[in-house]
């Protein structure tokens, strides 16, 4: 069974499309999150949600925007996508809290490409 | 903000032990001291958690000293298979962002 999954795996678009990827996580979980990993492997946290309602927005352009339609899911869309979108985007989930001692399960990341 | 440092990469050979070090000055009382390994294509994983002295599971110990300035990840009698990015996080439940900062981590290559 697969904690956390993301779909799709790849996703190559071009600019000024719109696209989302999708998360689930079948641990009973409070709290998911997304994360972006660019080209130079640095990881850093987009979005939390806990119990679907948004925690953390870290400086994120609103053309992404996150929606949890309930406690197992959180999907991320982004519009006009741009050159600087191209990244692996991670989802995860925690049992509790958010920023805190509270172990993180990771999905398998979505690459997306834009071209 | 408790910002963490960690060298950008480490080298080790086979059978030995490892040890990673994480600053983290500014650490706060309610701070706990979290560290995930990442492979390449993988999303990171959970090792090892403490708040203060030492703690061991079945794959590292972490060890932390009285001022928690600093604490240190061991991994015992290593393989190829640790290569890997390993990341240290501190932070406490509620503190947001700042207890989510993944940071550059630090790229651990093991040879034969």
């Amino acid at each position: 069974d697969t904690a956390v999954s993301q779909t799709p795996k790849y996703l190559v678009t071009q600019m000024g499309n719109d696209k989302s990827i999708k998360c689930e996580q079948n641990l009973g979980h409070d709290t998911m999150y997304w994360y972006k990993q660019d080209s130079k492997k640095f990881l850093k946290i987009m979005f939390s949600y806990n119990n679907k309602e948004l925690i953390i927005n870290e400086t994120v352009p609103n053309r992404f925007s996150p929606k949890s339609p309930d406690k197992a899911h959180l999907n991320l869309h982004i519009n006009s996508l741009e050159l600087g979108d191209s990244a692996v985007y991670f989802c995860a989930s925690s049992q509790g809290g958010y920023g805190g001692p509270y172990e993180q399960y990771f999905g398998p990341g979505t690459r997306l490409t834009v071209t | 903000l408790a910002k963490t440092t960690q060298p950008i990469s480490m080298d080790s050979y086979e059978g030995q032990e490892v040890n990673i070090t994480c600053s983290h000055n500014n650490i706060a009382t309610n701070d706990y001291i979290t560290w995930y390994q990442q492979f390449p294509s993988q999303g990171p994983r959970f090792i090892i958690q403490g708040y203060k002295t030492k703690v061991t599971n079945e794959v590292a110990s972490l060890f932390i000293p009285a001022d928690r300035k600093s604490s240190t990840l061991s991994l015992p009698r290593v393989s190829l298979s640790d290569t890997a990015v390993y990341y240290c996080l501190v932070g406490d439940e509620g503190g947001g962002a700042d207890g989510l900062t993944f940071g550059k981590g630090t790229h651990l290559i093991i040879q034969p």
